[in-house]
């Protein structure tokens, strides 16, 4: 356990439901990640907000909408995915700045 | 941009032997910090090691160390005596230094699998 939690744990979808993957840390970190896990692909990084504001968003298809209502939960808004967009998506936190980030188990999206 | 690569795509160790995974980097940041991350089959990330760019000492942690070689830009992993639970996928990944929020550049992964 690392004190990031992730929901749900699994999730499948069609391409044109609507839903969220929720993220919660109770490590008191500052900073939140979403990073995407795809087969055969390095780690990507698909938004970072830090003390609760948006810091990077590294082009990602406006099909996914990041929101962080405080510094202890993260979510990510699902809408008119694509099969493509199946993988594994995985949350961090990080104390501040230049710190070591601790990851949530994920979650495993399958779209249809 | 910065970029990380791990050439070996898959390692194997015997119980109890020592290997070593390798990365390599590419920056023209002077200020920076690397990491190792394990992710077994459970799919959770792992932090394994750190090592800050400016310490010329390298970062052990138990039977973990590293060889950090910053002018080759170079970060390797050593695992010693290995264990069966060291069985994971392992990335190495590049942090530069940054005033707001943390950007984690990750290798593309070494599956490693230690046989009894």
């Amino acid at each position: 356990e690392t004190g990031v939690t992730q929901t749900p744990r699994h999730l499948v979808m069609g391409m044109t439901n609507k839903k969220s993957l929720k993220c919660e840390q109770h490590l008191g970190h500052n900073a939140m990640y979403w990073y995407k896990q795809s087969a055969k692909k390095p780690l990507e990084l698909m938004f970072v907000y830090s003390l609760e504001e948006r810091v990077e968003n590294n082009s990602v298809p406006s099909r996914f909408s990041p929101e962080c209502p405080n510094s202890s939960h993260l979510f990510l808004h699902l809408h008119t995915l694509q099969p493509e967009d199946s993988a594994l998506y995985l949350c961090a936190s990080s104390p501040g700045d230049q710190e070591t980030q601790y990851f949530g188990p994920g979650t495993r999206l399958l779209v249809l | 941009a910065q970029t990380v690569t791990q050439s070996q795509p898959e390692m194997s160790v015997q119980e109890a032997e020592t290997v070593t995974l390798s990365c390599t980097y590419d920056t023209s940041e002077n200020n920076y910090y690397l990491f190792w991350y394990k992710q077994p089959p459970s799919r959770q990330m792992i932090l394994v090691i750190r090592q800050e760019a400016y310490k010329q000492q390298n970062a052990t942690e138990n039977r973990f160390s590293v060889n950090f070689q910053k002018a080759a830009k170079s970060f390797s992993l050593k695992i010693s005596d290995s264990q069966l639970g060291d069985t994971a996928m392992y990335f190495c990944a590049f942090m530069k230094h940054r005033n707001a929020g943390n950007m984690l550049t990750f290798g593309g992964g070494t599956r490693l699998m230690v046989k009894p």
